[in-house]
């Protein structure tokens, strides 16, 4: 069974300029999450999506951030505009259904703003 | 203060050691419980879940204090391939996943 892919593996950007993240999740999973993991951090939830429904969006910078599902399926997460802080990790993971299923995490695209 | 605590480590072990982490939680509605392993440049990857009851798989024994709001991993007879990052995790009533700052292993020859 394939698992999460993610898109790009890397992404160095300046400071002000946007990026865009690619996630497709693992084929048949309902609820799709976005996470961003700082260095030396645990990851922190984004965005919960369950098909193309927001779940929980309350830890996602909205003035700068945005993650859309349009078709339930795939999604994509911008940064618009970048700051040095946006540096880190962001995982996008999978479940099943979303009450109680393991999520499965996808390899991470790892951004640097400079 | 944070939901999840860990202690950050490093804890560097000679192979053949018994290791335990600990980690605490703050929000008492918390429902469910887990450990998942993080290697170096990787995803995330469950590890076990934890129970009330205590649960061991193989090496690697989980317990769960809900009086205490304390979980533990216990590692035994440790291998090299266990070096990596621990990372405690709580699930809200809500799905939510909270994640710690983990916990970094390294097991030595």
């Amino acid at each position: 069974e394939a698992g999460v892919a993610q898109s790009p593996r890397y992404k160095i950007i300046e400071k002000r300029q946007s990026v865009a993240f690619w996630c497709n999740p693992i084929s048949g999973h309902a609820t799709l999450y976005w996470y961003q993991q700082i260095l030396g951090q645990g990851p922190k939830l984004l965005i919960q999506f369950q098909n193309n429904g927001v779940v929980d969006d309350s830890q996602l910078p909205k003035d700068r951030f945005s993650a859309e599902r349009l078709k339930g399926v795939d999604s994509t997460l911008k940064i618009q505009p970048a700051k040095l802080e946006d540096s880190a990790v962001y995982l996008c993971a999978s479940s099943l259904l979303s009450w109680g299923e393991t999520q499965y995490f996808g390899p991470g695209t790892r951004l640097l703003v400079l | 203060r944070k939901e999840v605590e860990q202690d950050p480590g490093p804890f560097n072990v000679p192979e053949g050691a018994t290791v335990a982490f600990n980690c605490t939680y703050s929000n008492s509605a918390s429902q469910s419980f887990f450990w998942y392993r993080q290697d170096c440049r990787k995803e995330p990857k469950l590890l076990m879940s934890v129970y009330s009851s205590g649960n061991e798989d193989g090496r690697f024994t989980a317990q769960l204090n809900r009086a205490s709001q304390y979980i533990s991993l216990l590692i035994r007879d440790s291998k090299l391939s266990d070096s990596a990052t621990y990372l405690c995790v709580v699930r809200h009533n809500t799905d939510k996943l909270i994640f710690g700052t983990g916990t970094r292993l390294q097991v030595f020859p």
